[in-house]
């Protein structure tokens, strides 16, 4: 069945660095979604991409979707203690109609 | 804005009861979740259901049930839970358009202790 894997689990970096959360799938998508829980909290959606090779930023967001539609990823630039949680993708199966969620990568962000 | 609410933050229930999980939302939207989720997991889909009385099988639906009598209303209904349910229920919704994928709203999430 479609699956969706995410790397990596955890990623600790110093507030300033940059962070990227990857997103692979095993079948191609029809779209993505992507989601942040801060802790203690729910998912919240973050964006959506459908195109092939769609970039869309959000301030210090940037979020890709590649050209086979199979993966994407998340990149945070210059982090901030605000930016702390886990990042969740979630991936439609072309044809599918089931959203099928990543494990997410818990950022950790040290001041 | 729409709300997602469930009825109960945390939880503790016995081994062998018979638990139910209440997710209502306010926004009308045609899909309903649930999910759980356990850490290095993720969300994990136990069931859903597009309309009233409708429901589909996640990836873990076993020995968990749902019920779906009006639209607002989605329950999550563990027959005789076991210490493997102990986890964190998350119930969430969207619109459904055909053919189309909307953001899921998710509601605060029910911490259930199975002893």
């Amino acid at each position: 069945g479609q699956q969706v894997m995410q790397i990596p689990q955890y990623q600790h970096v110093q507030e300033g660095e940059d962070f990227t959360t990857y997103c692979n799938s095993s079948t191609t998508l029809s779209n993505i979604q992507w989601y942040k829980q801060r802790p203690g909290g729910h998912p919240v959606f973050l964006i959506q991409l459908v195109k092939s090779g769609e970039v869309k930023k959000q301030k210090r967001l940037t979020f890709q979707f590649g050209e086979a539609k199979k993966n994407s990823s998340l990149h945070i630039t210059a982090t901030q203690t605000t930016d702390v949680g886990t990042y969740f993708c979630a991936g439609r199966n072309t044809g599918g109609f089931k959203t099928i969620f990543g494990a997410g990568t818990r950022l950790f962000v040290k001041a | 804005d729409v709300k997602v609410t469930q009825s109960s933050r945390y939880l503790v229930k016995r081994t062998g009861e018979k638990v139910f999980l209440e997710c209502v939302q306010d926004m009308d939207h045609e899909n309903m979740f649930w999910y759980r989720q356990d850490p290095g997991l993720g969300l994990r889909l136990i069931y859903f259901s597009y309309d009233v009385k409708m429901k589909e099988k996640g990836d873990i639906p076993e020995g968990y049930s749902v019920s779906r009598e009006k639209k607002e209303r989605f329950s999550l209904i563990l027959e005789s839970a076991s210490t493997n349910q102990t986890s964190m229920y998350l119930c969430a919704s969207s619109l459904s358009v055909a053919g189309g994928t909307y953001e899921q709203y998710f509601g605060p999430g029910t911490r259930l202790t199975v002893t």
